[in-house]
């Protein structure tokens, strides 16, 4: 089945420089992905999500980057600053109509203030 | 809005005693819905998801059962805990296949 490889899993930079976290899956077939942050004791809150046919996205701050040929996913937090301390998570979905994600196993960011 | 319910938010529980925990999403009808198991410091395995009332697909086995008895009520359970049942449960839900999940906050769960 559908493998997801996350790194790194810790990352520590000082405020206002950019943290990246790559992800690198393994099923041809996937069409979703997202990422998601997880504050200490919480669940997990969306950043932002792409299909398939979009190679980059960009949302306040954040830069999503698809490669399908490498079959890598990226997010890149540009200017992190303390809040952004959190856990990352990369997760990815098959095609439509499947109720399956596979998530990556995490980045633990801290930024440095 | 809609709102997810996690409950309770933390247990500690004997090995070989029962569990059950539970989860209600308020505001969405018919929401796809799903349990998550989060060891400590580790990622995300998905457990179960349901489709509809009554109907609950397992992903992985791990000596658990989940339950949709209502639209809105997902519930996960066992007869029996074992140690390696400790972690975090979360309960999320999504608008169809392939979407964006909302999560609850979850359930910490103590096997001692």
């Amino acid at each position: 089945g559908e493998q997801v490889e996350q790194r790194p899993p810790h990352l520590s930079v000082p405020e206002g420089d950019s943290a990246v976290i790559i992800c690198t899956y393994t099923d041809s077939a996937t069409a979703y992905f997202y990422w998601y942050k997880q504050e200490p004791g919480a669940g997990l809150q969306l950043l932002m999500s792409v299909f398939s046919n979009v190679d980059r996205k960009e949302e306040q701050g954040l830069t999503v980057l698809l490669n399908k040929k490498d079959k890598q996913l990226s997010l890149n937090l540009t200017a992190a600053h303390p809040g952004d301390s959190a856990v990352y998570f990369c997760a990815v979905s098959l095609n439509t109509g499947n109720y399956k994600y596979v998530f990556g196993a995490g980045t633990r960011l801290k930024v440095i203030a | 809005a809609q709102t997810i319910h996690q409950w309770p938010v933390a247990e500690i529980k004997a090995v070989g005693s029962p569990l059950s925990l539970g989860c209600t999403i308020k505001g969405k009808s018919s929401p796809n819905l799903y349990w998550y198991w989060q060891a400590t410091g580790g990622t995300l395995q998905q457990l179960f998801y349901s489709i509809t009332v009554g109907q609950v697909e397992s992903v992985v086995q791990l000596n658990l059962s989940a339950s949709r008895p209502k639209d809105d009520q997902f519930i996960l359970s066992t007869e029996k805990l074992l140690l390696s049942h400790s972690g975090f449960y979360l309960c999320a839900w999504s608008l169809s296949s392939n979407e964006r999940l909302f999560f609850g906050h979850g359930t910490k769960l103590s096997v001692l």
